[in-house]
């Protein structure tokens, strides 16, 4: 069976200083891990994927997240915290047995102060 | 490109009605769609998957013949609450998977009031 597990429900930081949201997952399988965002009320938004080619992993707005499967991780991080970055995110991890399922995390609430 | 849309965004209805939610993706057919429901602060919870042509697959606790979800299309899945209730009042998101990736919509606001 499948899960994923963020560490920290709440996260906060200064704007400019670096962002580190931490994941686990546990798989039988090689997975698929997606870290999404999403703002207050609104939908979520695909920040990057890791689908078994490089285990460094860049996505948007300046975010990435390494594969470790020693470790089983794929955190997130950001050298240098925004103000727009404040929202919550979640990591997920799709089942690769064909069913295109998502498990997510129970998610990390970032804050970011002035 | 994948894009997925749902309509309508947000949608108050009376305790005892029903309301449909639709989820439609744009630019691409896909033959698996998924929806979730989002208590507040919390994460996705999965209801159930959509496969064009067949039944819904419902997960488990959640009442099929409450949450009735209808894939009619490679492009359009509905999601109607029947009889609804305050305790139906959520966040709903559907997603499209076309392939092993899936494309969410931007949910819809149930209130039952």
């Amino acid at each position: 069976a499948q899960s994923v597990t963020q560490l920290d429900s709440h996260v906060s930081v200064s704007e400019g200083t670096p962002v580190l949201l931490r994941c686990n997952y546990s798989s039988s399988y090689s997975p698929s891990l997606f870290w999404y965002v999403q703002h207050p009320n609104k939908g979520l938004q695909l920040l990057l994927k890791y689908t078994s080619a490089a285990t460094l992993v860049k996505g948007i707005n300046g975010f990435e997240a390494e594969f470790k499967k020693s470790e089983t991780s794929f955190h997130l991080t950001k050298p240098s915290a925004h103000m727009s970055d404040a929202a919550e995110y979640f990591c997920v991890v799709s089942d690769p047995a064909g069913t295109y399922k998502y498990i997510f995390g129970t998610g990390t609430r970032l804050k970011v102060l002035a | 490109g994948a894009v997925v849309s749902q309509h309508p965004s947000r949608v108050i209805c009376k305790s005892g009605t029903s309301v449909k939610i639709e989820c439609r993706s744009l630019d691409f057919q896909a033959t698996t769609m998924f929806w979730y429901r989002q208590f507040p602060k919390k994460s996705l919870m999965l209801m159930a998957t959509s496969n064009e042509g067949s039944k819904a697959t419902y997960e488990q606790g959640v009442e099929k013949d409450k949450f009735l979800i209808n894939h009619a299309s490679l492009t359009l899945s509905t999601l109607t609450v029947t009889s609804a209730h305050p305790e139906d009042s959520s966040f709903y998101i559907c997603s499209a998977a076309p392939g092993g990736e899936q494309y969410f919509g931007p949910g819809t606001r149930l209130t039952v009031t």
